[in-house]
C-alpha cells in the first residue's frame, strides 16, 4: 500500500517527441504528487506537482496528468530536448501529520536523441 | 544562496569504521530528511527530524544514526553495523511538514 510504481524503467525519444512515464499508487490517503528531475550526481529537483483535486497541471513544457479513481499520475514533456535527459522519479505524500515523507517510484532513466 | 550543502561529495568508509555525512542549510526548514540512493530503486527514507532535538525512523534505520541539535544541520552517522553501505546519500528539507522538499548534491560512499 506504501509503494508507487513506475514505468517504463529507461525511455528514449527523438527531438521533440514526447515521453511519458507512468506511476501508480494504492494508498488514497496520498495528497500531494510531485515529480523530480535528477541530472547525474546531482539531488532532484522538483519540476512540478499536483494535488488530486485537479486533472491535469502545466508548466511550460511539463504537465502532469492525474486519474484519480485509476489511481495513476504521469508526466508528459512537450517538445524534448536532448537536455531533458536525465532521471525522472515520481513520488507521493500523505501530507500533514505524517512527517511529509515521500514515497518515491523507482525512475525512469531518460534520453533524448538530437 | 539559499540551499542544502552536504558534504563531502565523496567519502570512503573501511571495515568497522563509522563515517558522518553533513548536512546544513540556511533555508530557515523545520524538517530535514535522509534519503538513500541504490541504482533502479529509487529513493528509500532513512532518517526525518520534524523539529530540533527530535527525528524518527524511516524505512531503513537499520545501521544508521542522526542527531539534530540544531535546525540549521542534520548529521547522518553510517555505523559499522550497516553492511552494505555504498549508496548515494541524499539530504533535504521542508517547511515543517509541508512540501516540496528540496535536496542537496549528495554524498557517495564507497567501501575501501
Amino acid at each position: 500500500q506504501q509503494q508507487v510504481k513506475q514505468s517504463p524503467q529507461s525511455l528514449i525519444v527523438q527531438k521533440g517527441g514526447i515521453p511519458i512515464i507512468n506511476c501508480a499508487y494504492e494508498n488514497t490517503a496520498f495528497d500531494y504528487f510531485p515529480w523530480y528531475q535528477q541530472f547525474p550526481g546531482k539531488g532532484p529537483a522538483l519540476l512540478i506537482a499536483i494535488r488530486p483535486d485537479v486533472s491535469e497541471k502545466k508548466e511550460g513544457r511539463f504537465t502532469i496528468s492525474f486519474n484519480k479513481s485509476a489511481k495513476q499520475f504521469s508526466l508528459h514533456i512537450m517538445d524534448s530536448q536532448p537536455g531533458d535527459s536525465a532521471t525522472y522519479f515520481c513520488a507521493a505524500s500523505k501530507g500533514r501529520g505524517q512527517g511529509g515523507k515521500l514515497i518515491f517510484g523507482q525512475g525512469t532513466e531518460l534520453s533524448v536523441k538530437p | 544562496d539559499g540551499g542544502i550543502t552536504q558534504s563531502p561529495k565523496y567519502l570512503f568508509r573501511k571495515e568497522g569504521q563509522n563515517v558522518t555525512l553533513s548536512c546544513e542549510q540556511n533555508l530557515n526548514h523545520d524538517a530535514m530528511y535522509w534519503y538513500r540512493q541504490d541504482p533502479g530503486q529509487g529513493l528509500r527514507l532513512i532518517y526525518y527530524s520534524q523539529i530540533v532535538n527530535d527525528f524518527q525512523k524511516g524505512d531503513i534505520a537499520e545501521g544508521y544514526s542522526v542527531s539534530r541539535e540544531k535546525k540549521e544541520s542534520f548529521p547522518l552517522t553510517v555505523t559499522s553495523a550497516q553492511k552494505n553501505p555504498t549508496a548515494f546519500y541524499l539530504c533535504a528539507s521542508s517547511s515543517r511538514e509541508a512540501q516540496p522538499q528540496h535536496f542537496g548534491d549528495g554524498t557517495r560512499l564507497s567501501i575501501l
